[in-house]
């Protein structure tokens, strides 16, 4: 079974202090990784997503992340957190090129203040 | 791509009243998602379907609650008998890939 867990339910940074959202998996397959962001009242929108290749993967708005399977971790990074950073962040997993269910952590409240 | 399309936004209801719910997918896309997120909780899978087949539900999906995709084009998920604990968000997805496009989900709220 898949699962993910995301160290820290609230995480507080200053405007451009680096951004780090925690994120550890377990998948008995080689998984894909995705993050994304939930505005208020609003569905989720994709940050960025590891699909086995390139294990430093570049997302939208100056987020990255790395996967490392030796800690089964996918952590996401910003160098420089702006006040619209300010969101809910979740990690998933998939079993691979299945096209499949996506599991969720808890996410991650990311608050910014200036 | 006008995105994935839900419909009501919002959905107040008396316990024991039946709702359904609309997800319109990317017009392309063949697979599509329901899930359930509670305040202050990730995402919960419900069930996929590929085309017009259901291909998973979860345990999470007692028998009050049924999803249909007729001709594998929109979907609606129908609650019978609504409950204080059916409360939530209700997300659609859709997918060609690996990439799920997510709405802006349905807000249920039972009184």
């Amino acid at each position: 079974a898949q699962s993910v867990t995301q160290l820290g339910s609230h995480v507080s940074v200053s405007e451009g202090a680096l951004v780090l959202l925690r994120c550890n998996y377990s998948s008995s397959v080689p998984p894909y990784l995705f993050w994304y962001v939930q505005y208020p009242n609003q569905g989720l929108q994709l940050l960025l997503k590891y699909t086995s290749a390139a294990t430093l993967v570049k997302g939208i708005n100056g987020f990255e992340a790395e996967f490392k399977k030796s800690e089964t971790s996918f952590h996401l990074t910003k160098p420089s957190a702006h006040m619209s950073d300010a969101a809910e962040y979740f990690c998933a997993v998939s079993e691979g090129n299945q096209g499949g269910k996506l599991i969720f952590g808890q996410g991650t409240e990311l608050s910014v203040k200036p | 791509d006008t995105g994935v399309s839900q419909d009501p936004r919002h959905k107040i209801t008396k316990r024991g009243q039946n709702v359904t719910f609309r997800c319109d997918p990317i017009s392309e896309h063949n697979r599509l998602y329901w899930y359930r997120q509670t305040l202050g909780q990730g995402p919960e899978f419900l069930t996929y379907f590929q085309n017009e087949a259901q291909l998973e539900k979860s345990r999470l999906l007692s028998n009050r609650f049924s999803a249909e995709r007729p001709k594998g084009s929109f979907s609606t998920l129908e609650i019978q008998r609504t409950e204080q604990g059916d409360s939530a968000m209700y997300l659609c997805a859709s997918s060609l890939g690996n990439i799920q496009y997510f709405g802006a989900g349905t807000r249920l709220s039972v009184l």
